[in-house]
């Protein structure tokens, strides 16, 4: 297993913005998945691209693989305020457990 | 979207005492189940991978006499906290995926806090 390492470590939007987190990562990949947590909960799974897969789309969501520089992005549109949380990426391959770096917190202003 | 369920979703116990957390998945099975371990404003770090019918493989540095893991079923693993100390308190997350599937998704609990006085 191995971790990605979120950037920035923190980010602070005004409602309404759009928020874009990053994530790299040190060796081949499956798939690259991208959590969120809320203070206190559990994660939640938002998306997950697959290596073969540039750009995927969910809602709100956008991520962005390169697998030629191991890194990739998270782009929420149209920030709320419920989008507070912190984002978590986990780049996976076989059937291993994911592993999470420190991640991104996201404040959304009103 | 597949649940997993904690229970209990808190706790507080005294120092000395063990507490069990329980990690059910609802409606699908798992043979297989991560425990992991958040203090405040730090990441998730895996402690065991917990494996129905054998034993639990621990990650370096995780006291597998101190957190015993039972993965008694395809929905249920448990991890008892023993001689708990208040440097145990944490938060307590375990994830599945579900079995047969890719292994690529994995499903996470909501969690439980522990307070060990």
């Amino acid at each position: 297993s191995q971790q990605g390492e979120e950037d920035p470590q923190a980010l602070s939007i005004q409602e309404g913005e759009n928020a874009t987190m990053n994530c790299s990562y040190k060796t081949s990949i499956n798939n690259l998945q991208w959590y969120r947590q809320n203070s206190g909960r559990g994660l939640v799974h938002l998306i997950l691209i697959r290596s073969n897969e540039r750009e995927k789309h969910s809602g709100r969501l956008r991520v962005t693989l390169d697998t030629s520089k191991k890194s990739s992005s998270l782009l929420i549109t149209a920030s709320r305020a419920a989008d507070t949380a912190s984002y978590f990426c986990a780049p996976h391959s076989g059937n291993t457990p994911l592993v999470f770096g420190k991640g991104t917190r996201l404040s959304v202003i009103a | 979207g597949a649940v997993v369920s904690q229970h209990p979703s808190w706790v507080i116990c005294k120092s000395g005492t063990s507490v069990k957390i329980e990690c059910r998945s609802l409606d699908f099975q798992a043979t297989t189940m991560f425990w992991y371990r958040q203090f405040p404003k730090q990441s998730l770090m895996l402690m065991a991978t917990s494996n129905e019918g054998s034993k639990a493989t621990y990650e370096q540095g995780v006291e597998k006499d101190k957190f015993l893991i039972n993965h008694a079923s395809l929905t249920l693993s448990t991890l008892t906290v023993t001689s708990a100390h208040p440097e145990d308190s944490s938060f307590y997350i375990c994830s599945a995926p579900p079995a047969g599937g890719p292994g690529d998704t994995q499903y996470f609990g909501p969690g439980t806090r522990l307070t060990v006085l």
